[in-house]
């Protein structure tokens, strides 16, 4: 099975920063990666497909880059509401994996 | 607008069996694959299952295949998990959610709220 290792696994961060969240698969994916958020008590939300491409609806704040087995995500200016929880889902193979998730929480 | 609604979690003895339900509106649900995707207590996510637009092809996790089946009836836009043979480790949010394409290899664009499962004696 592919494996996916996301880093940092807890973020601080401050609003108006610039944060990247790296998602590392165990063998080439190609650009099958997708970023969502999740806040507590909430269902996960898409926010990138296909490694950048951005999500209808989500602001352009958000933006992903990479392929075959290193993937980033990046905010570059953070909200208020950015603060939650976020993984990377490859799902290159039949069995699609998720990383283990990356909290941002306000410095 | 699109709204996959889940049903037919609760309490359950180990070894226990329960049948999950997914609702879906709001798009043509029998051209998208389906899938379910859970969250233990405290955990991340977790793929469960697959199962694409006519419902021929499915795919499991190892954790779940042989105790978990994944249908659909697409007559009814409803989308199903029987889950059987009931661990304390299954007992999690099970949430279904909307493929963006037929088949197996897209992501995952709409989620349900979940239904809870708890495994325990």
């Amino acid at each position: 099975d592919i494996q996916v290792t996301q880093s940092p696994s807890t973020l601080s961060a401050s609003v108006g920063d610039r944060v990247t969240i790296t998602c590392r698969a165990s063998q080439s994916i190609s650009t099958w990666l997708a970023w969502f958020q999740q806040k507590p008590g909430k269902a996960p939300k898409l926010l990138i497909y296909d490694s950048s491409r951005l999500q209808s609806g989500v602001p352009s704040r958000f933006s992903g880059s990479g392929s075959g087995t290193e993937f980033t995500l990046t905010i570059s200016s953070l909200q208020p509401d950015d603060f939650a929880t976020y993984y990377c889902q490859q799902y290159n193979s039949y069995q699609n994996t998720f990383g283990q998730g990356t909290k941002l929480q306000i410095k | 607008e699109v709204q996959l609604l889940e049903s037919g979690g609760g309490l359950v003895q180990p070894g226990g069996s329960l049948r999950l339900s997914c609702a879906a509106s709001g798009f043509a649900f029998s051209s998208y694959a389906m899938t379910w995707v859970r969250q233990a207590p405290g955990k991340g996510l977790e793929w469960v299952s697959i199962i694409s637009d006519s419902g021929r092809t499915t795919n499991y996790a190892n954790s779940v295949k042989g105790r978990f089946t994944i249908s659909r009836d697409n007559s009814r836009n409803t989308l199903y998990l029987q889950v059987n043979s009931l661990r304390a480790e299954d007992t999690a949010v099970y949430y279904c959610a909307k493929a963006q394409s037929s088949v197996s290899g897209t992501a995952f664009d709409y989620w349900g709220q979940g239904t809870l499962v708890t495994v325990s004696s």
